[in-house]
């Protein structure tokens, strides 16, 4: 079945960069673009961007712009997500999802979800 | 900034439905989604493209969109529909969450 399973939980000091892997399982891997969202505690979702592993081509945030790097392997079957200049602010789980687009016209969903990669931002 | 508004919690008893709301600047123009999110997992899609259920997503779960709000109907509630329920739509390629809605089934 389709799955993404993504790398264990972090723990990064104020400054630091963190790297998150999610590996694809199930489905042909470069067909769909993979988003990335994060999850602070208590609060809703909040997009960063996708990369497609097609071709490498990504779009972030304008609020991660700079911070934020997406990468994909595609021998791997795997996207990552590089988040520098961590703050406390940026603890989080942080979620990769699968674009599925639906038939004729509309728009993508996220379809599945990763399990979650826990990162904690702490002095 | 694009934003989807949703009530912080709504409650409903057992068999009863349920009724969540997502409002935003001419969402009858774009497709919402909804995903379903229990404590300690991951969202799992319940609605995509304002109607349509997934697979697997059970008959008592329906959406509807009329004018600028978003509807996700629970027909029947189950006790395991308790969740977090989220709206997510497209606004210039840019991908928006409204601020989730907790349903207790009391």
């Amino acid at each position: 079945q389709v799955q993404l399973v993504q790398s264990g939980p972090e723990m990064k000091k104020p400054g630091a960069s963190v790297k998150i892997s999610c590996k694809a399982s199930g489905y042909t891997f470069v067909r769909y673009t993979l988003h990335w969202m994060r999850q602070a505690p208590g609060q809703s979702h909040e997009w960063m961007g996708w990369i497609n592993p097609g071709d490498g081509n990504t779009k972030y945030s304008r609020k991660f712009w700079g911070r934020v790097t997406l990468t994909r392997d595609t021998s791997a079957n795997s996207v990552y997500l590089e988040l520098g200049s961590l703050r406390p602010e940026d603890t989080a789980v942080y979620y990769c999802a699968r674009a599925q687009v639906p038939v004729g016209i509309g728009s993508p969903y996220f379809d599945p979800w990763g399990q979650g990669t826990l990162v904690t931002v702490s002095s | 900034s694009y934003d989807l508004t949703q009530p912080p919690s709504v409650s409903v008893s057992p068999g009863q439905t349920g009724i969540i709301t997502c409002s935003g600047d001419k969402l009858e123009d774009k497709h919402v989604c909804w995903y379903q999110q229990k404590p300690g997992q991951s969202p799992v899609v319940v609605i995509y493209q304002n109607t349509q259920r997934p697979s697997g997503i059970p008959e008592r779960f329906s959406g509807s969109t009329s004018g600028n709000t978003a509807t996700l109907t629970i027909r029947g509630t189950q006790a395991l529909d308790e969740a977090d329920y989220y709206c997510q739509a497209w606004d210039s390629s840019i991908v928006v969450f409204g601020g989730g809605t907790k349903l207790t089934v009391l």
